[in-house]
């Protein structure tokens, strides 16, 4: 299996602050990455797929980036309704695999 | 809009058969791909499987000895069957809608205890 690894496990920021968070696959998954974002109790709302494409819908202050092994998520001015917590995804290759979730937190 | 439910049970005993639907609304489930995701505590999100053009199936080896997914076409719905669960099956199970490039549309998610 394809094991994600997000960097750092969480991060304290302020509104208005640019955040960006890492993901790193175990093997290269080409540009077949995904980001979601999950507040608590809530299913994960995609953001970002083929590791640039903006889901419809989603703000145009989150960009992705990267390929191969190492990719970004970034938020380029935090809104209060952007704490939470965000997650990578691999669809290279079976079976499909999660990071373990990057903590966006109010400083 | 496309919107998906999960239905079944909140509580399965040890060594029995999980079983959960998810009802689909607003695409017709006869094409696109349908999967069924998991979330613990202990393993983070899981990808259980996928089944596509309401036949062909892709499972994640780490369970596919226990995993059916199957589709009911005529009401739109597709189903997750997890026998022999454990302690360790306990989660919030999800279906999506998707796979490759990513999960579109995602249920709101039914908790599953395994306990006696």
């Amino acid at each position: 299996d394809i094991q994600m690894t997000q960097s750092p496990s969480s991060v304290s920021a302020s509104v208005g602050d640019r955040v960006t968070i890492t993901c790193r696959a175990s093997q290269g998954v080409s540009d077949w990455l995904a980001w979601y974002q999950q507040k608590p109790g809530k299913a994960p709302k995609p953001l970002i797929y083929s590791a640039s494409s903006l889901q419809s819908g989603v703000p145009s202050r989150f960009s992705g980036s990267g390929s191969g092994t190492d990719f970004t998520l970034t938020i380029s001015s935090l809104q209060p309704e952007d704490f939470a917590t965000y997650y990578c995804q691999q669809a290279n290759s079976f079976p499909f695999t999660f990071g373990q979730g990057t903590r966006l937190e109010l400083k | 809009q496309v919107r998906l439910l999960e239905s079944g049970p909140g509580l399965v005993k040890p060594s029995e058969t999980l079983s959960l639907t998810c009802t689909v609304s607003g695409v017709s489930i006869s094409s696109l791909y349908w999967s069924w995701i998991r979330q613990s505590p202990g393993k983070g999100l899981e990808w259980i499987g996928y089944i596509y053009d309401t036949a062909n199936t892709n499972y994640n080896p780490s369970l596919k000895s226990r995993v059916t997914i199957s589709v009911n076409t005529s009401k739109n719905q597709f189903s997750l069957k997890l026998t022999s669960v454990t302690a360790a099956d306990t989660a919030v199970y999800y279906c999506a809608m998707g796979g490759a490039p990513n999960f579109d549309y995602w249920g709101q998610g039914t908790l599953v205890t395994v306990s006696s």
